[in-house]
Order: structure tokens, then C-alpha cells, then sequence
């Protein structure tokens, strides 16, 4: 069962244009989502993240969007620059258990 | 603050080999995580520490995994007798109390011959 699930394995866009990265949930206990964004040979590195309570979270040209209710959440990216080329992965922690579940990564590629 | 340090980077084996891996977290971050990582899937949950306490193992991983914090600084995942399928990269994490962001490791890839 997995639980977490980003159904896009890739995307490309350019520059410029906004990139909007999707990911989908079943479990209900989780109380935080994650977006961590990985480059070849390095571990992944924290990106944005968001509260279950709330709907949305801003952060410069990154934001998430929830929706609990579609268990589905997704990240904006605008401008998007070619240094935004990386795997992002989406997680979902349940702080009760301490832990975090991953989806298995988008790999977005940001054209010049 | 140098971040999460793993060592080594690259490991080579022969089936039937143990392995041990070491991770150096985040000065005072109490708790950490290990995770193993296949060719494109997202980190899997092996096993977590709040200080030198091992809270939580997955039950993925089998009895010839074996992961210590003895001072609640650094671990170490061992592997033994390890098999072509223990193959991944091995990704350590460590989280400070009152967040949920972890911060990760650059890795240990294990390659089982």
C-alpha cells in the first residue's frame, strides 16, 4: 500500500513558466506535509512544507496547495529557473509515529 | 554546523559480507533516521532513534539489519551476510525536536556483488 503516491515521474517546462508538481495522500493521520527537493549524488534537502490545518503555504516563488478533503497536494513553482532541475519528493508525517512516508519523486527539468 | 555526514560514501561488496555504515547527525538534533533508496523511488523508512531509544523499526527490514545510537550522537547500520538485493543507497537524517523537517545525509551506496 502506498501510501503516498506522486503519479508523475517527470515534467518539463520553461523557463520562466510556472511548474506544478502533484502528489496524493490515503493516509489521514498525516498532520504535515513535505516537499524535499534532490540533486544527483546528494541526500534529498527540505523545500516548503504545510500544516494539515492549513490550505496553503508561500514561501518566494514556492507554494503547496492542499486540499484534505481530495487528499491531494501540490507544488507551484514561479518563475520556474533551470536551477530548479532536480527529483522533489512529497511526504507525509504522522508526528504521533515520528516518522515520514515518501512518494517515489518527480523529476522536473526547467528548459533555458 | 557541517550538516548530516555519512561514511562512506561508496561501499563494494561481495555476497555474504558485512557491512557497517556510519552517520554523524546534526549536533544536538535528537532524533534521526535511517532510510534505503532504490533507482526511482523515494526514501523507504528503515528505522528511527530519539536519542540512544531505537523507537521504531521497519518490519521491511529483515533480522540481518542491526542499527545502534549508543551515545544518542552517532549511528551505525550494519548488514550482514548481505545479499545482491541490499543493493540501494542508504540515507541517514536527522531531525531537531518540535519540527518535522528532517535534514539528510548525502548518502552511502552499497553495491552487493
Amino acid at each position: 500500500d502506498q501510501q503516498v503516491k506522486q503519479n508523475s515521474p517527470s515534467l518539463s517546462v520553461q523557463e520562466g513558466r510556472i511548474s506544478i508538481l502533484n502528489c496524493d495522500y490515503t493516509n489521514s493521520m498525516f498532520d504535515y506535509f513535505l516537499w524535499y527537493k534532490k540533486y544527483p549524488a546528494e541526500g534529498p534537502t527540505f523545500l516548503i512544507s504545510i500544516s494539515s490545518i492549513k490550505d496553503k503555504n508561500e514561501d518566494g516563488r514556492f507554494t503547496v496547495f492542499l486540499n484534505k478533503s481530495a487528499k491531494h497536494l501540490s507544488l507551484h513553482i514561479v518563475p520556474s529557473q533551470p536551477g530548479d532541475s532536480a527529483v522533489y519528493f512529497c511526504a507525509g508525517h504522522n508526528t504521533n509515529a515520528g516518522k515520514s512516508t515518501f512518494g517515489d519523486g518527480t523529476t522536473l527539468t526547467v528548459k533555458p | 554546523d557541517t550538516g548530516v555526514s555519512q561514511d562512506p560514501r561508496h561501499k563494494i561488496t561481495k555476497r555474504g559480507q558485512n557491512v557497517t555504515f556510519r552517520c554523524d547527525p546534526i549536533s544536538e538534533h535528537n532524533r534521526l533516521y535511517w532510510y534505503r533508496q532504490t533507482l526511482g523511488q523515494g526514501p523507504e523508512f528503515l528505522t528511527y532513534f530519539q536519542n540512544e531509544a531505537q523507537l521504531e523499526k521497519s518490519r521491511l527490514l529483515s533480522n540481518r539489519f542491526s542499527a545502534e545510537r549508543p551515545k544518542g550522537s552517532f549511528s551505525t547500520l550494519e548488514i550482514q551476510r548481505t545479499e545482491q538485493g541490499d543493493s540501494a543507497m542508504y540515507l541517514c537524517a536527522s531531525r531537531p525536536l518540535g519540527t518535522d523537517t528532517q535534514y539528510f545525509g548525502p548518502g552511502t551506496r552499497l553495491t552487493v556483488l
